[in-house]
């Protein structure tokens, strides 16, 4: 187990498509995070895992965006009905604990093109 | 709230100069700070961080970057630019707060442009 995973690399979408990004973090690393990156922006944060509890979906953009880790390791962003306007990077990182000064690695995203 | 300002969205160096990125942060707690450095088509790679013991942090590839709490900066720097410096950079600011966890907040990046 190198760093964090994340599948497919790249993912094309007609509009109105339902899609889901794959994330296998580091194993045995307790917090997850899924940032989404817009084109020439920094990553902002969508969802936070803490095991298989998601204790954070501030981010998440509308209720068309939906995010499981059911046994505490891999997680699943899904976005259903998509829109132009979900183009972007899907980022996925993992720590070992919960604090601030832990260092959150990131896995080298999922390129999300809606056509 | 917490928030990063990146000061220069593009910054341009000759091959051996000096590196410097601005980064100011916002924020009600103290906080941990973060630089990142992001390659084309590649995650983000963590450089170093500030987690509150020396204010001066140095991190990998030769950089470091100084805490100043009452300029609320965190600016990174490196005395001689590589080729291979070439890259997006962003710092990211993070609390703790009450409910035991935390989350990053990017500044929008600043891309390091290096000539020979």
């Amino acid at each position: 187990g190198a760093g964090v995973s994340q599948s497919p690399r790249y993912k094309v979408a007609k509009r109105g498509q339902d899609v889901a990004l794959r994330c296998d973090p580091i194993s045995g690393h307790v917090s997850l995070f899924w940032y989404q990156q817009a084109l020439g922006q920094g990553p902002e944060f969508l969802t936070y895992f803490q095991n298989e509890a998601q204790l954070d979906k501030s981010g998440l953009p509308s209720d068309r965006f939906f995010a499981e880790r059911p046994e505490g390791s891999v997680s699943t962003l899904k976005i259903q009905r998509t829109q132009q306007e979900d183009s972007a990077v899907y980022l996925c990182a993992s720590s070992l604990g919960l604090f601030g000064a832990d260092t959150q690695y990131f896995g080298p995203g999922t390129r999300l093109t809606v056509l | 709230a917490q928030s990063v300002t990146q000061l220069g969205s593009h910054v341009s160096v000759s091959e051996g100069a000096l590196v410097l990125l601005r980064c100011n942060y916002s924020s009600s707690v103290p906080p941990y700070l973060f630089w990142y450095v992001q390659y084309p088509n590649q995650g983000l790679q963590l450089l170093l961080k500030y987690t509150s013991a020396a204010t001066l942090v140095k991190g990998i590839n030769g950089f470091e970057a100084e805490f100043k709490k009452s300029e609320t900066s965190f600016h990174l720097t490196k005395p001689s630019a590589h080729m291979s410096d070439a890259a997006e950079y962003f710092c990211a600011v993070s609390v703790t707060p009450n409910s035991g966890y935390s989350t990053l907040t990017f500044g929008k990046g600043t891309m390091l442009l290096v000539s020979p």
